[in-house]
């Protein structure tokens, strides 16, 4: 298995521009989410996922978009990039599981750097 | 409101000797408590949980957390550091009481083992 994977690895953008970052695993997880890590704030979650056609936001959504159309693949959307999104961003999946002890597992990361 | 709190930014320790990672949190329900290491550029590694049972976990390359009720606390040990156990350590908890597989992330603390 590969695991979760990301791409691109890292990725430098202009004020204003859109991209998606990718997200994949195949491990048949129900439970995907995005992640954004900054300095000194550990992982903050975006968006998250229980199922195929099933999104919700976490802490930190605005700016960002997700869609889940199979269970495999889980993008993440910059609408229009600002600076405040340079960040680390690390996707994670896992089994739904019960009462929320599923251990996630986590991407490489992306590292995004908006200028 | 679910929370974490790691209240070290930095631990050093000399090789040999035991380490602490502290972390306390506060829940409304079950507490649903996981340690995660990053390695440099790399994403987060399960390291073990706490999910309901012993008081003593056990996980991966020999550390150990003890779960604390009364002090509300899940601190990550291991009796003997190796420099290879250099690495960022975040404490994460359940942030919904375990409805969902959502986590809330500490802020995370480097771990500094010399030689």
């Amino acid at each position: 298995n590969a695991g979760v994977t990301q791409t691109p690895k890292f990725q430098v953008l202009k004020t204003g521009q859109s991209m998606t970052l990718q997200c994949a695993q195949d491990m048949n997880h129900e439970y995907m989410s995005w992640y954004r890590q900054d300095p000194g704030m550990g992982l903050r979650l975006i968006h998250y996922s229980v199922g195929a056609g099933i999104t919700d936001q976490g802490e930190v959504p605005n700016g960002y978009n997700v869609s889940r159309s199979t269970t495999e693949d889980f993008p993440l959307r910059l609408l229009s990039a600002a600076p405040s999104q340079t960040s680390v961003y690390f996707c994670a999946s896992s089994y739904s599981g019960t009462s929320g002890s599923s251990t996630q597992y986590f991407g490489p990361g992306t590292r995004l750097t908006v200028l | 409101a679910q929370s974490v709190a790691q209240p070290e930014d930095q631990v050093n320790v000399a090789e040999g000797n035991p380490l602490t990672v502290k972390c306390t949190y506060s829940v409304s329900g079950n507490p649903y408590l996981f340690w995660y290491v990053q390695y440099p550029n790399r994403g987060l590694q399960f390291l073990l949980k706490y999910i309901t049972g012993d008081n003593l976990v056990k996980g991966s390359y020999g550390f150990e957390a003890e779960f604390n009720k009364s002090q509300t606390s899940f601190h990550l040990k291991k009796p003997s550091a190796l420099v290879s156990d250099s690495a960022l350590y975040f404490c994460a908890v359940s942030s919904d009481g375990g409805a969902t597989n959502k986590l809330i992330f500490g802020t995370g603390t480097l771990l500094a083992v010399q030689p």
